[in-house]
């Protein structure tokens, strides 16, 4: 059974750093991209980043492009998300989302609340 | 950028069916999307792939109540004999070179 689950999330002050994790498992992690997206509060689902099979090809949103950074560890079978100067407008519910082998996401993960608050 | 274009709502009573539309921009007609549900307070979960030309993959354990088709731009999921559970938000989605779009919603109420 494919399982990703999120963690890391939290409150933090504006300009503050968090770093998010998804550990996976039911299948060959290092075969399939992964994305990140996330949903504010009351509002639809925002596409944030992707990253390859591989680490040499990854992809931003606008909103988070310079701040945030994609990685993963296909030894670990995870999948991270460094964000850094981190803003109100990024409060939301970031989830970890697979990519079938043609493209669509196929499988999420619960989510992890992120909150930027003084 | 292809844009998708759902309607916010929608609603039906229980045991009848709905469909509910994706369209996608103008030079983006011939994209595959992809539906997905969200249940309230829970992450979304993929439904199908739908291809241009209707051929769709379903996800594992999704009913045969859900079902796609498409014609032109439009992009379409059909829920019959609609029960309580399936009140949701459904989004539809799709891709290009690395990176994800979605559409803004439809919220499906179950009268």
């Amino acid at each position: 059974e494919v399982q990703l689950v999120e963690s890391g999330g939290g409150l933090v002050k504006p300009g503050g750093s968090l770093r998010l994790s998804c550990a996976a498992s039911g299948f060959s992690f290092s075969l399939y991209a992964m994305n990140w997206v996330r949903q504010a509060p009351g509002k639809g689902l925002e596409w944030v980043s992707s990253i390859r099979v591989s680490d040499d090809h990854i992809y931003y949103a606008d909103s988070v492009k310079g701040r945030f950074t994609i990685s993963r560890d296909n030894a670990k079978n995870s999948l991270y998300l460094h964000m850094d100067s981190l803003r109100a407008e990024d409060t939301a519910v970031y989830y970890c989302a697979r990519e079938a082998i043609v493209d669509q996401i196929d499988y999420w993960g619960q989510g992890t609340l992120v909150t930027v608050s003084s | 950028q292809v844009v998708l274009t759902q309607s916010p709502s929608a609603s039906a009573s229980l045991g009848t069916s709905v469909k509910l539309t994706c369209t996608l921009s103008s030079d983006h007609s011939t994209y595959a999307i992809a539906w997905h549900q969200q249940q309230p307070g829970r992450g979304p979960r993929y439904l199908m792939r739908l291809n241009s030309d209707g051929s769709r993959v379903k996800g594992d354990g999704i009913p045969d109540r859900f079902s796609g088709s498409s014609s032109g731009a439009e992009r379409y999921l059909t829920i019959s004999s609609l029960q309580s559970e399936d009140e949701a938000d459904y989004y539809c989605q799709t891709w290009g070179t690395g990176i994800q779009v979605f559409g803004g919603g439809t919220k499906v109420t179950v009268l």
